[in-house]
């Protein structure tokens, strides 16, 4: 079974310009999150969405952040404009809902975003 | 808020010795806590998790982790390294928000492997 994919894996960009990261997540599964890890430290949250719709954006800066999930299967997360700070690995993951009990978080292997 | 301190940012054992890897966790109620693995270009992937049962928990790859609710701890150890082993390990307090779970990262530690 194919795991969670994202794509580009590398991304350079100059300052100011746009970019948007696409995720594809593991059929069936109705949780998928955003997480941006900085060099050198853990993932954060930036967006969780239950199905199609965003239920935690609280982390995402949104003067320049923006995600959508259509249909509730695939999402894109996009950046515009990009700024210096915002290098980082940005991570998609999906799990199966579960509200009650712990529902494993399956990551995919990240876009390496590099803003010069 | 939960959260997870990683008191090592780099461990580095050689091959077919120990390892240890220390994780002290803050929470204001019994706690769900994870490892999680990352190898160079690969996705996180789930070593083990503590979610109130056995407090010496297994994972995969012969891991495995001790809850001790007086020490505030999770270490992650295994009793012989591989060079397979060399990567980035991440331990994680599951906090929960609106009523869904919310993983909060440590800052992670590297694993080197020496031959």
């Amino acid at each position: 079974e194919a795991g969670v994919v994202q794509s580009p894996r590398y991304k350079i960009i100059e300052k100011k310009q746009p970019v948007a990261f696409w995720c594809n997540p593991i059929s069936g599964h109705n949780t998928l999150y955003w997480y941006r890890q900085n060099l050198g430290q853990g993932p954060e949250l930036l967006i969780r969405y239950e199905n199609e719709e965003a239920v935690d954006d609280s982390q995402l800066p949104k003067d320049r952040f923006s995600a959508e999930r259509l249909k509730g299967v695939d999402s894109t997360l996009k950046i515009q404009p990009a700024e210096l700070g915002d290098s980082a690995v940005y991570l998609c993951a999906s799990s199966l809902p579960g509200s009650g009990s712990f529902s494993e978080q399956f990551f995919g292997p990240g876009t390496r975003l590099t803003v010069l | 808020a939960q959260s997870v301190t990683q008191l090592d940012s780099h461990v580095s054992v050689s091959e077919g010795t120990p390892v240890l890897l220390r994780c002290n966790y803050s929470s204001s109620y019994s706690p769900s806590l994870f490892w999680y693995v990352q190898h160079p270009n690969k996705g996180l992937q789930l070593l083990l998790k503590y979610t109130s049962a056995a407090t010496l928990v297994k994972g995969i790859n012969g891991f495995e982790a001790e809850f001790k609710k007086s020490e505030t701890s999770f270490h992650l150890t295994k009793p012989s390294a591989h060079m397979s082993d060399a990567a980035e390990y991440f331990c994680v307090v599951s906090d929960r928000i609106q009523g869904a779970q919310k993983l909060v990262f440590g800052q992670g530690t590297r694993l080197t492997i020496n031959p």
